[in-house]
């Protein structure tokens, strides 16, 4: 099993918008709608912060959106912040007769 | 509140075994119906989902690890544990143990992650 692929960095100005990838096979992302991400600042753990592809757990921002299409993910984050800046993991269930899951490369967002 | 904490020893020698202990507080492992993960990161790099387990020992591991990795659950000690054997450099990572949202996946409660390198 290979990791989902993400770019391995994104860059925008304050206020912009923008979307990272996550590319997975038809035995992850292109059959299961079990797509997360998760926001790391340095040194720190991960944050879930979209579930299930397009959901928001309580007290995440709705600035950060989820989508699919095929065996691709994406992650958009509008009205880009500096605290926004950050490592960025996409996570999908990888599994048929048994369970697991799969993350992404990481991508690392940085704020102009 | 939920809080997860990771411990065990930070140096392990080659082709020796790797043993973390996840003790969770605000919870009882032996009441939810979570399957309890380790998640690691190699430093500089991306996460790596280990395995999971849930409260009668029902376990889930990544397929590259089976045959490696065992995790077992505690539940009079509110604890679950990771032993990886036959350890390499390339298992030098920082470990977390996390508790899903749901059931399974979406993991939304971490441990703090406990940096264990591999190396003679």
């Amino acid at each position: 099993q290979s990791a989902l692929t993400q770019p391995a960095s994104v860059s925008g100005s304050p206020g912009q918008s923008i979307t990272i990838s996550c590319t997975g096979t038809s035995s992850d992302i292109g059959t299961h709608d079990l797509v997360s991400w998760y926001q790391q600042h340095p040194g720190k753990a991960p944050k879930l912060i979209i579930y299930e592809g397009t959901k928001r757990p309580s007290g995440v921002s709705n600035r950060f959106s989820g989508s699919k299409s095929g065996n691709t993910a994406s992650l958009t984050i509008s009205g880009l912040q500096a605290e926004d800046e950050a490592d960025y993991h996409c996570c999908s269930y990888a599994g048929d007769f048994d369970k697991f899951y799969v993350f992404g490369t990481g991508t690392k967002v940085t704020v102009l | 509140q939920l809080q997860l904490q990771e411990s065990g020893p930070g140096l392990v020698r080659p082709s020796e075994t790797l043993s973390l202990t996840c003790s969770v507080s605000g919870a009882s492992i032996s009441s939810t119906s979570y399957y309890w993960a380790w998640i690691r990161q190699p430093p500089g790099k991306g996460l790596e989902w280990v395995g999971s387990v849930f409260r009668n020992g029902a376990t889930f591991y990544y397929p590259s690890l089976k045959g490696r990795v065992t995790i077992s659950v505690d539940t009079s000690k509110n604890q679950f544990s990771l032993h990886l054997i036959s350890v390499t450099a390339a298992d030098t990572s920082v470990y977390y143990c996390a508790r899903p949202r749901g059931s399974f996946g979406d993991y939304e409660y971490w441990g703090q992650g406990a940096l264990v390198t591999v190396s003679s």
